[in-house]
């Protein structure tokens, strides 16, 4: 069956350093991928998505490329604030039905 | 982890009937869970926020009267679409929370289908 895999939290940066959040999916078919943020005691929120080999999904300062070759699909931000604390979900859809990972904490100190 | 459930697992019904979603949380008590729709090519959808003993936070753009949300005890929180229509059809997931862990476990989700 489908599945994704994300790296375990929590990951701990100080402002302004670089994030990746590395993200690998198996499935089947053809799925659209996506990064899910939630903020504490908040549902999950899309943050951005993909929905074809190569595709870039950015946000917010957010990017991530869909690598069919690699089946991979890594959040990246340049410069993390203290804001995007928050605990970050990988996830795909394919016919109809979506697959998460196991989310990963992020923790951004001043 | 918890565990999560969800009942029933697959659904078909006439436009027009009620049908009721279970989420059970059957190894970890949850004050909160969430409620989401999934559109096939489509993100994830937060419908509401349930919150145990109180009425559920609905998000904008969901119809309250419509997606009835009951939340009656820490393990237990259903959903009911009342007046199903054939755009309701979709794949409804809950959720539950744990902030010693700061992850979601989600049930296996409901796929709705209305004829």
């Amino acid at each position: 069956g489908d599945s994704v895999t994300q790296m375990e939290g929590p990951v701990t940066l100080s402002e302004e350093a670089f994030l990746t959040i590395n993200c690998t999916y198996t499935a089947t078919g053809y799925p659209s991928l996506f990064w899910y943020v939630q903020y504490p005691g908040e549902g999950l929120q899309l943050l951005l998505k993909a929905t074809k080999a190569d595709d870039k999904g950015s946000n917010k300062g957010f990017e991530a490329t869909y690598r069919k070759e690699t089946t991979s699909f890594h959040l990246e931000k340049g410069s993390v604030q203290v804001s995007d604390s928050a605990v970050y979900f990988c996830a795909l859809e394919e016919s109809y039905i979506p697959t998460f990972g196991r989310g990963t904490s992020l923790i951004v100190h001043p | 982890g918890a565990v999560v459930s969800q009942h029933p697992s697959r659904v078909i019904c006439k436009s027009g009937t009620s049908v009721k979603i279970e989420c059970r949380s059957l190894d970890f008590q949850a004050t909160t869970m969430f409620w989401y729709r999934q559109f096939p090519k489509q993100s994830l959808m937060l419908m509401a926020t349930s919150n145990e003993g109180s009425k559920a936070t609905y998000e904008q753009g969901v119809e309250k009267d419509k997606f009835l949300i009951n939340h009656a005890s820490l393990t237990l929180s259903t959903l009911t679409v009342t007046s199903a229509h054939p755009e309701d059809s979709s794949f409804y997931i809950c959720s539950v929370g744990s902030s010693s862990t700061d992850t979601q476990y989600f049930g296996p989700g409901t796929r709705l289908t209305v004829l």
